[in-house]
This record gives C-alpha cells, sequence and structure tokens, in this order.
C-alpha cells in the first residue's frame, strides 16, 4: 500500500537560512510525488510535481525537490527562506489507474521562521 | 470558471445528526476525492471517485458515505454524526490526464458537539 512520512512534525528556521523538509514514501512503483503548502485558515496550494524524467524539480516561490528512488525520498529545499514561508508543509505521493486513483498524504511538516 | 466550490463552508451539528456535504466543480475532471484534515494527521482520504456512478473507499471511510450520480458532484453524507467526525472536510478533483494536481475546493468546517 502507498505510504508517505514526513519525520519532522515542527521545524523552525531563520529568516534567510537554507531549508529542506524530508519525505519519504512507500510504494511499489514510480508514483507521482507532490508538495503542497498550506497557510493557517486557507487551502492547500501545490508547490511542485514529480512524474518522471528529471530528478530534480522546481516550483512556485523558490521551491525545489529531488526526487531519490534509491532512498524513496522526495525532500523539499529552499536556498534562502522568508517570513512569508512559514505555513504547514504536506507530501502527497499518488497512483492512478483505471479503478484505483488515489493520492495520499503524509501527516504535515510545520515550518516557523525565526526573524 | 468556479473551479471547486464545498457547501456549506462551516456547520455545527448534534450527535446523532445527519448531514450532506456537496463538492461541485466546472473543470469536468473525472476523479474526485473527500479529505478530512485534523491537527497533525495531515490529509487522511475518505473516498473518492474516478468516475460518474463509482466510488471506493479511502484510508478512512467508516461513518461516511457518498454518491457520485452526476460528474461534476460528490456528494458526502454523514449518517449519525459522531464528535469524532469534527473536522475540516476538503474535496479535490483531478483530471483527466492523471497528472495528479488535485485542484481543492476552501474546505467545510464541521463541529459535531
Amino acid at each position: 500500500a502507498q505510504s508517505v512520512t514526513q519525520p519532522d512534525i515542527h521545524i523552525t528556521v531563520s529568516e534567510g537560512a537554507s531549508l529542506e523538509l524530508r519525505c519519504n514514501y512507500s510504494y511499489g512503483a514510480t508514483p507521482y510525488l507532490f508538495w503542497y503548502v498550506q497557510s493557517p485558515g486557507q487551502g492547500l496550494q501545490l508547490l511542485l510535481k514529480y512524474f518522471s524524467g528529471d530528478t530534480l524539480v522546481q516550483g512556485i516561490k523558490g521551491f525545489e525537490a529531488e526526487f531519490k528512488r534509491s532512498q524513496s525520498s522526495f525532500n523539499l529545499r529552499k536556498p534562502s527562506v522568508h517570513w512569508s514561508d512559514a505555513a504547514e508543509y504536506f507530501c502527497a505521493v499518488g497512483a492512478f489507474y483505471s479503478s484505483a486513483s488515489k493520492i495520499i498524504f503524509g501527516s504535515g511538516t510545520r515550518l516557523s521562521i525565526r526573524p | 470558471n468556479a473551479g471547486v466550490t464545498q457547501t456549506p463552508k462551516f456547520r455545527v451539528l448534534k450527535t446523532g445528526q445527519s448531514m450532506t456535504l456537496l463538492c461541485a466543480q466546472d473543470m469536468n475532471h473525472e476523479y474526485m476525492y473527500w479529505y478530512r484534515q485534523d491537527p497533525g494527521m495531515g490529509l487522511r482520504l475518505i473516498h473518492y471517485s474516478v468516475g460518474e456512478g463509482t466510488t471506493a473507499k479511502g484510508e478512512v471511510p467508516d461513518g461516511y458515505n457518498v454518491s457520485r450520480l452526476k460528474k461534476q458532484n460528490f456528494l458526502l453524507g454523514l449518517e449519525s454524526a459522531a464528535p469524532s467526525q469534527t473536522s475540516v472536510y476538503f474535496c479535490a478533483t483531478v483530471g483527466r490526464d492523471r497528472r495528479g494536481e488535485q485542484y481543492f475546493g476552501p474546505g467545510t468546517r464541521l463541529t459535531v458537539t
């Protein structure tokens, strides 16, 4: 069965520092991988996605993620965080077939920014 | 285009009452999903649908029923609400190209007392 693990519940980084949020997945084949961001009281916004090809994926707001098949990981990175990046981040894995297509989310990592 | 809409936005129920949440989309997407979001639990898939007239169970289906009689609508029903169903409910859709990018509704905040 598909599963997604985000091992860090809460991370605090200083403004301007680099960021890496971890995501590990379990899936039998190459999955579709996503990172979403959710600000307080808001819905989810897609940051980036990986389907195939280049394993380094660029997203919006200066984020990138790298797919590492050998480690079953899809970690999210940003070279320099801004106070506006404080939010909750969700990694998700999806599989699509004609009879069973679904996306499973990790439990999220809450990011706080230290001034 | 309205995208994905959810009705209602807020609701308070007493234990044992029933209600239906409506998700409507105008993007002609094949796949529709209902999630619940609870603190520290992320989004958990309740039920989903891969097309009109079809539904399937997700991770946490107990206590919920769904129907997809029309392609554009996906209904989530609570037959007998329990306090454990207090949550924020999100609907999402995915297009036929199966690229997996989900479009989310704004959410419904449900409180069961």
